[in-house]
């Protein structure tokens, strides 16, 4: 049973345009999101997170929404880069109810392409 | 600074046998996890070192077990390999263990081929 789904497998996105990576939830434990970004051959890099306490953070071009009530977050890359194809991760955790240690459970993942 | 760094990068093995994955945390971190990622998945939490002791594990069976050394460095070994633990096997390492902080910074893994 997937408790964090990315159901969008892959998604294209024309160069300077908005990137929107969407990530459902089910377990109401999870107070804590991250997103991953990563290339062939490399591992995960970390992009951005939120805690469930904040709707919204922003780094840079990178921006996470979260909605609580839907049990959804999203990921805003603006404007889009070829740099960004890539697979993005969204992962989850239960760190400020004591779950930290049980790891973070991650979604599938999206393959986002870039198209100049 | 040195980023986390996964050895080998690729392995093949036939069902029954035992394998280790080994991995240097980077520097500073003191926390490692293991993350099983099979085809077409996100990656699945193994489980967690802290200071040399297991303080998470997630759901996979005890024939996966790790350690945690002195320099924070980790094996991953698995016993009587089966054909589904074909995944690439990430390590990552933290400044604090994930109840801390949920950050963690991966290697590029480990490509585990059983046949």
């Amino acid at each position: 049973d997937q408790q964090v789904k990315q159901n969008s497998p892959s998604l294209s996105v024309q160069e300077g345009r908005i990137s929107i990576l969407n990530c459902d939830y089910t377990n109401s434990m999870f107070d804590y999101f991250l997103w991953y970004k990563k290339y062939p051959a490399e591992g995960p890099t970390f992009l951005i997170s939120i805690s469930s306490i904040k709707d919204k953070n922003e780094d840079g071009r990178f921006t996470v929404f979260l909605n609580k009530s839907a049990k959804h977050l999203s990921l805003h890359i603006v404007p889009s880069q070829p740099g960004d194809s890539a697979v993005y991760f969204c992962a989850a955790s239960a760190l400020y109810s004591g779950g930290g240690a049980d790891g973070l459970t991650f979604g599938k993942g999206t393959h986002l392409i870039i198209q100049p | 600074e040195t980023g986390v760094t996964q050895s080998p990068t690729h392995l093949i093995k036939t069902r029954g046998q035992q394998v280790t994955l080994r991995c240097s945390s980077q520097s500073g971190h003191n926390t490692v996890s293991w993350y099983q990622q099979a085809l077409g998945q996100g990656p699945q939490f193994i489980f967690q070192y802290y200071r040399e002791e297991e303080n998470g594990r997630g759901n996979f069976p005890p024939r996966f077990s790790g350690l945690q050394f002195p320099n924070y460095s980790s094996e991953l070994n698995v016993n009587a390999l089966e054909l589904d633990d074909s995944a690439l096997y990430l390590c990552a390492s933290s400044q604090k263990p994930a109840g801390v902080t949920g950050e963690l910074f991966f290697g590029e893994g480990s490509r585990l081929t059983v046949l």
